[in-house]
């Protein structure tokens, strides 16, 4: 596709439950990362993926955080049992192999209630 | 460790004004900086980029230069407009990842 797509592009769901966040990155762009974006926060790193390395999660606040990426195109951020504290917008960014600039999608706004 | 600090916003200026948002970094090495624009309703998107010392990046009549002796990457524009509303975040590039300053809101008024 032309960008980043993320879906679903709002998520509102009930504490305790599981959620599922996509991320659809430009084909070729090998590096992909998830980060989270706090009400009047700068973005926070999750997790790093690059090809077919094993993936950077130093980022991830909890174990029940966790990603994938399957065939080195999608990936999915999974978030267990959310809390309130889960509420932000996740932000998924693409980079090509070689040039320094990450493409971001549009995000989804995750409201824990 | 590395980190990014840029003005607390909102910054408020009358269209054709003179803007100015301050950001300083802390790194060790010779991180790359950027400048990153999220206008309201869009995805974030690189403004411009610096990646040594004295470089200056410069997009849509924006530029800011990287100055290793101050640790400073200030973005500026000579006249702002209407449509250059919008969210502001300072980068520095730390290996893969960037860290983030806290975003600078500006708010232009015609």
């Amino acid at each position: 596709g032309a960008g980043v797509s993320q879906s679903p592009s709002n998520k509102v769901t009930e504490k305790g439950k599981d959620v599922e966040l996509r991320c659809d990155p430009i084909s070729g762009h090998t590096a992909l990362y998830w980060y989270r974006q706090s009400l009047g926060q700068g973005l926070e790193f999750l997790i790093y993926f690059q090809g077919n390395s094993a993936p950077d999660k130093s980022g991830l606040p909890s174990d029940r955080f966790s990603a994938e990426r399957t065939g080195g195109s999608v990936s999915t951020l999974t978030i267990q049992r959310t809390q309130q504290e889960d509420s932000a917008v996740y932000l998924c960014a693409a980079e090509p192999p070689g040039y320094n600039e990450q493409f971001f999608g549009p995000g989804t706004r995750l409201t824990v209630l | 460790g590395n980190s990014v600090t840029q003005m607390e916003g909102p910054v408020t200026l009358s269209e054709e004004a003179f803007l100015t948002i301050n950001c300083t970094y802390t790194a060790t090495g010779y991180p790359s900086l950027f400048w990153y624009v999220q206008y309201p309703g869009e995805g974030l998107q690189l403004l411009l980029k610096a990646t040594k010392a004295d470089d200056k990046g410069s997009n849509k009549g924006f530029e800011a230069t990287y100055r290793k002796e101050t640790t400073s990457f200030h973005l500026e524009k000579g006249s702002v407009q209407v449509s250059d509303s919008a969210v502001y975040f300072c980068a520095l590039g730390s290996n893969y990842q960037l860290i983030w300053g806290a975003g600078t809101k500006l708010i232009i008024k015609p």
